[in-house]
């Protein structure tokens, strides 16, 4: 399975963008960039996913590296309520059961 | 609005008892999956099922099985338990080769073995 690279943590400063990095330099063409996010205490929750090109919704924007090695998620103007540990996993849409793996993903501190 | 549900949020049990940890999603997923999370280490998938009857190892199963009877139903089982199985339970679903939509979490059991 593909992996994901993510840093540990991060800050950001409320109301201010944030960009959360996320390198999958063996991603494969069958591979859909995932996000989620875990609020404290609670499971965690969908952000977001592309393929190819860049998407936005009411949560976030993903950009995504047009070599598909890395990608970006975007929180356009953070709030205490966006500090939460971030996720950024591959799902192969490949034929085969899926094993849906995480790893440590990135904790966000917001700044008031 | 509660889509996948864990029955219980805190437990505590003995070392050597049977534990059953229970899930149970409304989305008719044929995907189901259980993982722990400890600090530091994130979410490490223990088993997953895609199917009634059908499950696979994860990357930590020792000391864990699972059952999948029902579509709906996914359960853990912590044959004896043991100290080091303190951890939070995750149980998610999601539909089968639908790799382009979402998969729904529970809220997660924290479990203590004293």
């Amino acid at each position: 399975d593909a992996k994901t690279t993510q840093p540990n943590s991060m800050e950001s400063n409320e109301e201010e963008p944030v960009h959360l990095p996320c390198n999958h330099s063996t991603i494969s063409g069958t591979d859909y960039i995932h996000w989620y996010r875990q609020l404290p205490s609670q499971g965690p929750e969908y952000v977001i996913h592309g393929l190819t090109s860049n998407v936005n919704n009411r949560m976030a924007s993903l950009a995504i590296a047009e070599d598909r090695k890395s990608s970006t998620l975007i929180l356009h103007r953070a709030t205490l309520r966006d500090a939460a540990v971030y996720y950024c996993i591959l799902r192969d849409d490949g034929f085969g059961n899926e094993k849906l793996t995480f790893g440590t993903g990135t904790r966000l501190t917001i700044i008031p | 609005d509660v889509k996948v549900t864990q029955s219980s949020r805190y437990l505590v049990k003995r070392t050597g008892e049977k534990v059953f940890l229970e899930c149970v999603q409304d989305m008719d997923h044929e995907n189901m999956f259980w993982y722990r999370q400890d600090p530091g280490l994130g979410l490490r998938l223990i088993y997953f099922s895609y199917d009634v009857k059908m499950k696979e190892k994860g990357d930590i199963p020792e000391g864990y099985s699972v059952s999948r009877e029902k579509k709906e139903r996914f359960s853990l089982i912590l044959e004896s338990a043991s100290t080091n199985q303190t951890s939070m339970y995750l149980c998610a679903s999601s539909p089968w080769d639908r790799e382009d939509t979402e998969a729904f979490f529970g809220q997660g059991t924290r479990l203590t073995v004293v």
